[in-house]
């Protein structure tokens, strides 16, 4: 079935340092991929998405590209903020299937 | 702006109450879902429902209900509240595959 793999554990950074967060994952046709925040004490909200190969989706600073050949949508944002502290998920869904599979998430701390 | 409301953020219940979850989305989307978040396990599928009166079972469904009586109102329902229930429920609605829309969240424990 659908999934999606994201790295493990928390991430804890500077302000203004690069940021990574890496997500692959396995589907059978053509996903679109998304990446949601989620705030402290709040719901996911969607951060961006892409919807076919090659694509580069961005928001707030914050870019990700659809790679096919890797089957990865890595985030990336080039200097993070206090701000910027969340939970991040990645997310896919198929063609003709309404449900989301969703990565475990990762929390990201940024210190000042 | 389109919304996903939960009726409630915080919730305090006992053992053994029926306790209902609500949630409203005002974009006349068709899918509705129930999560709940639980730290280190993520997000996991309670139910969903594509349409009025339709519901599916989706990956722990065991000691929960839900109804959807209108398109917009979706509500998740624990038939006989138990400790192993605290947690974070999260509602979401969509079109299609085109991603979700979140609510809030409630925060329920069970006492």
């Amino acid at each position: 079935g659908d999934s999606v793999t994201q790295m493990e554990g928390p991430v804890t950074l500077s302000e203004e340092a690069f940021l990574t967060i890496n997500c692959t994952y396995t589907a059978t046709g053509y996903p679109s991929l998304f990446w949601y925040v989620q705030y402290p004490g709040e719901g996911l909200q969607l951060l961006l998405k892409a919807t076919k190969a090659d694509d580069k989706g961005s928001n707030k600073g914050f870019e990700a590209t659809y790679r096919k050949e890797t089957t990865s949508f890595h985030l990336e944002k080039g200097s993070v903020q206090v701000s910027d502290s969340a939970v991040y998920f990645c997310a896919l869904s198929t063609r003709g299937n309404n449900r989301l599979a969703f990565g475990k998430g990762n929390q990201v701390v940024v210190i000042p | 702006d389109v919304k996903v409301t939960q009726s409630s953020r915080y919730l305090v219940k006992r053992t053994g109450e029926k306790v209902f979850l609500e949630c409203v989305q005002d974009m006349d989307h068709e899918n509705m879902f129930w999560y709940r978040q639980d730290p280190g396990l993520g997000l996991r599928l309670i139910y969903f429902s594509y349409d009025v009166k339709m519901k599916e079972k989706g990956d722990i469904p065991e000691g929960y209900s839900v109804s959807r009586e209108k398109k917009e109102r979706f509500s998740l329902i624990l038939e006989s509240a138990s400790t192993n229930q605290t947690s974070m429920y999260l509602c979401a609605s969509s079109l299609q595959e085109y991603g979700y829309t979140f609510g809030s969240g409630t925060r329920l424990t069970v006492v």
